[in-house]
């Protein structure tokens, strides 16, 4: 079935240093790429997401690319902080339906004071 | 403005028992979508409603499992009889229906099957 490769699994940089977090696809017709923040205890939580129509898009310390030739997409933060210590899903939208979504496996970023 | 609702948040029962999820969506949202998260599996789409209709079932495990949706800000998943495998956390999200729209997940049940 279709798949989202998402690596690393654990990802530990120091405040203030820059994260990246990488996601592969399978299905050539995913069109839609969102990026979830879950907090323990927590719902997924959508902080940026990407059409297949633009190769990037930003928002504050927040960024995600896309190349739809290689099919893979990445999360870049910028100048992290302790509050951005969670566990962050990739996914695009071959899960089913027009809109049902396929996870990633997840990152656990993890930012040292 | 009320982000999704699920209820209980959590529950324990005993296997064989009837276990049943609710759900209210984002008022206008017309999308809902149940998801199950575990370890093993990470989050999976069970089913997916438009207009309260199901449109992709294809995720439901077994035919223990059955969800309704009523009406526009309503909605149940059921799991009868239920099983210890069958623990995890369930979520419901819900969005416009309009193509990429984007999902809001409401904070789960945690589900426990002694």
């Amino acid at each position: 079935g279709e798949n989202v490769e998402q690596h690393p699994s654990t990802l530990s940089v120091q405040e203030g240093d820059s994260a990246v977090i990488k996601c592969t696809y399978s299905d050539s017709a995913s069109n839609y790429f969102p990026w979830y923040k879950q907090e323990l205890g927590k719902g997924p939580q959508l902080i940026i997401d990407i059409r297949s129509n633009v190769g990037e898009k930003k928002d504050q310390r927040i960024a995600v690319t896309l190349n739809k030739t290689a099919k893979h997409f990445s999360l870049h933060i910028t100048e992290t902080q302790p509050e951005d210590s969670a566990v962050y899903f990739c996914a695009d939208n071959s899960g089913g339906g027009a809109d049902g979504l396929t996870f990633g496996k997840g990152t656990h970023l993890i930012i040292q004071p | 403005d009320a982000g999704v609702i699920q209820s209980p948040r959590h529950e324990v029962t005993e296997m064989g028992q009837e276990v049943t999820l609710r759900c209210k969506p984002i008022s206008g949202h017309n999308s809902l979508f149940w998801y199950r998260q575990t370890m093993m599996r990470g989050l999976e789409l069970l089913i997916y409603f438009n207009n309260n209709v199901p449109i992709d079932d294809s995720g439901m495990p077994e035919d223990r499992f059955s969800a309704k949706m009523p009406n526009a800000s309503f909605s149940t998943l059921k799991i009868q009889p239920s099983e210890p495998r069958d623990s995890a956390v369930y979520f419901c999200a819900s969005s416009f229906t309009t193509a990429q729209a984007p999902q809001h997940f409401g904070d789960g049940t945690r589900l426990s099957i002694l």
